[in-house]
């Protein structure tokens, strides 16, 4: 069983619908991350915490607005989507090292969240 | 020339054949190699790791790393339906991860 869980697993949404998606990991990791997964596309990195501060921004529409208010929860809040950010959205943390005498930054990812947006 | 390129799929291996997954990435100071696994509507899920060059085996698993190519292989020996999935190459530098696109497999009874 992972240590990064995520809830709801599944969500439908109109457009006009204000929702949150929820992460959080019992790994004791010190980074989180928000990834869009489309069908037959690749990951997408959205955003990177790194103890609770955003370190990375990836050109996100401001209709997803991320929150890290502690180093094991993550949440996306959404607003006014479009149908095509209908996606598995995957939360995954790590172990942030960057020297090469630390950990190695393997991610770990909860189950995802299928959105559906009509 | 993107940053981490996986080989085109879908990969087709007979069950118990050798599968061989490869891998390439452009940033030369990349400190950590992975592989996922990703079965359809799943989550990727880790399954090697793999640091300093030369081969790591787990089981029927194996990455191979050559730094001064850029590149890194994962070789799924006996392979069997259940293997049946998404591959993810993953290359990490000073902790900021870069994934390829995938390669899918199938393995045929």
């Amino acid at each position: 069983e992972t240590g990064v869980t995520q809830t709801p697993r599944h969500l439908v949404m109109g457009m006009t619908n204000k929702k949150s998606l929820k992460c959080e990991q019992h790994l004791g990791h010190n980074a989180m991350y928000w990834y869009k997964q489309s069908a037959k596309k690749p990951l997408e990195l959205m955003f990177v915490y790194s103890l609770e501060e955003r370190v990375e921004n990836n050109s996100v529409p401001s209709r997803f607005s991320p929150e890290c208010p502690n180093s094991s929860h993550l949440f996306l809040h959404l607003h006014t989507l479009q149908p095509e950010d209908s996606a598995l959205y995957l939360c995954a943390s790590s172990q942030l090292s960057k020297g090469l005498a630390g950990g190695h930054n393997e991610q770990f990812f909860g189950p995802g969240t299928r959105l559906t947006v009509l | 020339q993107k940053e981490v390129e996986q080989n085109s799929g879908p990969l087709s291996v007979p069950e118990g054949a050798i599968a061989s997954l490869n891998c390439t990435y452009s940033d030369r100071g990349s400190q950590s190699f992975f592989w996922y696994r990703q079965y359809s509507g799943k989550s990727p899920e880790l399954i090697m790791s793999i640091y300093s060059n030369g081969d790591k085996e787990d089981g029927r698993f194996t990455a191979q790393l050559n730094k001064a190519s850029q590149y890194v292989s994962l070789l799924i020996r006996d392979s069997q339906p259940s293997d049946s999935a998404t591959y993810l190459c993953a290359v990490n530098n000073a902790g900021k991860s870069t994934f390829g696109d995938g390669t899918t497999l199938t393995v045929k009874p």
